[in-house]
This record gives structure tokens, sequence and C-alpha cells, in this order.
């Protein structure tokens, strides 16, 4: 079964800590993408990916970090910088990034401050 | 800030009835897509139209397109409760522009179906 699979399904941050969210497709998709999303409210995305080793900021990187060091895998880091992390992250991925095509999505990570 | 703008922001209906969705947008597209989100759940594409469309249909779904009012709905006919969840339009830019190559979404429509 083809598909986006994003773990952990949730994860707790301390104060001051880093922390990496998964994501992984077999999907054979050149573009994969994280967003943010905050209760009521739509998706912001985070950063993008067109191919392997490269990535662009979309419209809410302060305090994220990312790597697509391999086509199937694209984490997400969320640093000490990032002072609001409490959401649901999103990741997806389409065939490529023209815009015209459909995203997959996976079924998210739901991050909380302890 | 978000292009896409859908209304109304709650729609509750009964099993059976027809749910009529819209969504707004600000500057020129090449595609509008809907997508439909369960809680807790990522997101189902639904539709795609692209900006030299004006309708399209699948199963029970129908889309427009109004490009020069810069909208469009999604209807869903004959509503069952299992549509309950939230529908989202996302709108993909033209070559050139700043938001090519990325989806920009809106805030979605919360659509209970009751039995």
């Amino acid at each position: 079964d083809g598909g986006i699979t994003q773990s952990p399904k949730y994860l707790f941050r301390k104060e001051g800590q880093n922390v990496t969210l998964s994501c992984e497709q077999n999907l054979n998709h050149d573009a994969m993408y994280w967003y943010r999303q905050d209760p009521g409210q739509g998706l912001r995305l985070i950063y993008y990916s067109q191919i392997v080793n490269d990535f662009q900021k979309g419209d809410i990187a302060e305090g994220y970090s990312v790597s697509r060091e391999k086509k199937e895998s694209f984490p997400l880091t969320v640093t000490s910088a990032q002072k609001n992390p409490t959401a649901f992250y999103l990741c997806a991925s389409s065939i490529r990034t023209n815009g015209n095509q459909p995203q997959h999505f996976g079924d998210g990570t739901r991050l909380s401050i302890l | 800030s978000q292009q896409g703008e859908e209304d109304p922001q709650a729609l509750s209906i009964q099993e059976g009835e027809n749910a009529t969705m819209n969504c707004s947008y600000k500057t020129s597209i090449n595609n509008l897509q809907w997508y439909r989100q369960n809680s807790g759940r990522g997101l189902v594409h639904l539709i795609l139209i692209r900006s030299n469309e004006r309708e399209k249909h699948s199963g029970r779904l129908r889309v427009t397109l109004d490009t020069s009012k810069k909208s469009s709905s999604l209807l869903i006919t004959a509503s069952r409760a299992a549509d309950t969840a939230s529908y989202f339009c996302a709108t993909g830019g033209n070559a050139g522009g700043t938001s090519y190559g990325k989806l920009t979404f809106g805030q979605g429509t919360i659509l209970t179906v009751h039995p």
C-alpha cells in the first residue's frame, strides 16, 4: 500500500529541547512538504523540497529545520528557537512541485509542550 | 496570509440534504483544489479544477470555479453522516508568481451531517 507515514503520532517537548518528526513516503514522489495546523485554522507551509538535497523555506520556517538526504524521507526538526511549537504537524508529498498536482498527506504528529 | 477563505465557517445539516461550501481567493491562480479532513487525521484530496475549467464533477461532489469573481464552490449532494469533516480549499499559483509551486490553504468549513 503506497502512502505517507508520519511518526510518532504524539510527541512531547521539554523546554530547550529539539525534537524531530519523521515523514516517509513510498509513492516515488519528488516533492515533499511540511505544514503546521493550529486549532480551527488552515495549513501553513513550513518547508518544502522539490528534489533530494534541496529544500526551500515556506511561510513560517523560523524555528524549524529540515533535511532531504533520501527521496523517501523528509524529517522536520522543531528547535528550541520555536517558542510556540504546540500544533498538529502534517507532511505531504506530490509528484512534482508545480502546484498543479494533488498532495497526499500523512496522518500527522501532534506536538505538545511538557 | 491565507489566500483562500471559506464560507461558512461551520455548516450543520440533516442526512440527505445538500451541502454547499464557498471559497474566495485574492490573486490569480493556476488551479484550485478541495480537500477533506476527518478529525485528527491528514487531508484527503477530493477534486482539482484548473483555471480554464468552470465546473467539475466527481461522484456526489460538484465544484464550480468563477475566476472573474475569484471564487469556487463545493456542493455535496445527498449528504451522509460519514461526510462529517472539515473541508478546505487550496489554490495553486501561476508560473512566475510567488505562490508558484505551492498550495495556499484556506481556514476550512466544518461540516456536520446529522443522521
